[in-house]
């Protein structure tokens, strides 16, 4: 079982809105990943949690705020976004946060965002 | 600086025949590539890797070739299906890069047509 589960699929929300992504995996991974990703581009790294503790945050916008609650679980909490936030957010885990072929990164299918 | 390229936007292949996807990068510490296949509406999902001591991989209709003078690979997928129609990105990395990230080409859409 390789499923990285995020919830909500969509998300509509106004530029003063408080919200929350979340994403769940029950692979026994201790990595996990925040990634956006905006029409025809590349996933874009945000954030890298490792063994629950922030390994890298990629000089996103403190109104992005990352959260690891426990190794299972990351949230996504977002404040006072811009419009040009709007873009697909992705979660991915990985057996632990290092690169090679134990360490491969599984997707989830993603948080539609859209900011107005 | 786009360190990791794929130039073709798109490519449109017959059913049965090969789809040759390609991929460029400029730096030179990458050492682990990977290909990922997207649908819409889904996240990437992982198809096969390979490190920078081998030349090849191959994982059933699935083959990566990497020309580490070049700084190329390419993904082979042979015979294509329909079903192979989506957006490919390849992906690098160094082994043991704290955090594990990956950099991602702007992906290739492959349409196989029936």
């Amino acid at each position: 079982d390789t499923e990285v589960t995020q919830t909500p699929k969509h998300l509509v929300m106004g530029m003063t809105n408080k919200k929350s992504l979340k994403c769940e995996q029950h692979m026994g991974h201790r990595a996990m990943y925040w990634y956006k990703q905006k029409a025809k581009k590349p996933p874009e790294l945000m954030f890298v949690y490792s063994y629950e503790k922030l390994s890298i945050n990629e000089s996103v916008p403190s109104r992005f705020s990352p959260e690891c609650p426990n190794s299972s679980l990351l949230n996504l909490h977002l404040h006072a976004l811009q419009p040009e936030d709007s873009a697909l957010y992705l979660c991915a885990s990985s057996s632990r946060g290092l690169a090679g072929d134990k360490n491969i990164q599984y997707f989830g299918a993603g948080t539609r965002l859209s900011v107005l | 600086d786009q360190q990791v390229k794929q130039n073709s936007p798109s490519l449109s292949v017959q059913e049965g025949r090969i789809s040759i996807l390609n991929c460029d990068y400029t730096n030179s510490m990458f050492d682990y590539f990977l290909w990922y296949k997207k649908y819409p509406a889904e996240g990437p999902t992982f198809l096969i890797s390979i490190s920078s001591i081998k030349d090849k991989n191959e994982d059933g209709r699935f083959t990566v070739f990497l020309n580490k003078s070049a700084k190329h690979l390419s993904l082979h997928i042979v015979p294509s299906q329909p079903g192979d129609s989506a957006v490919y990105f390849c992906a690098a990395s160094v082994i043991g890069w704290q955090g594990g990230k990956l950099i991602f080409g702007q992906g290739t859409e492959l349409s196989v047509k029936p």
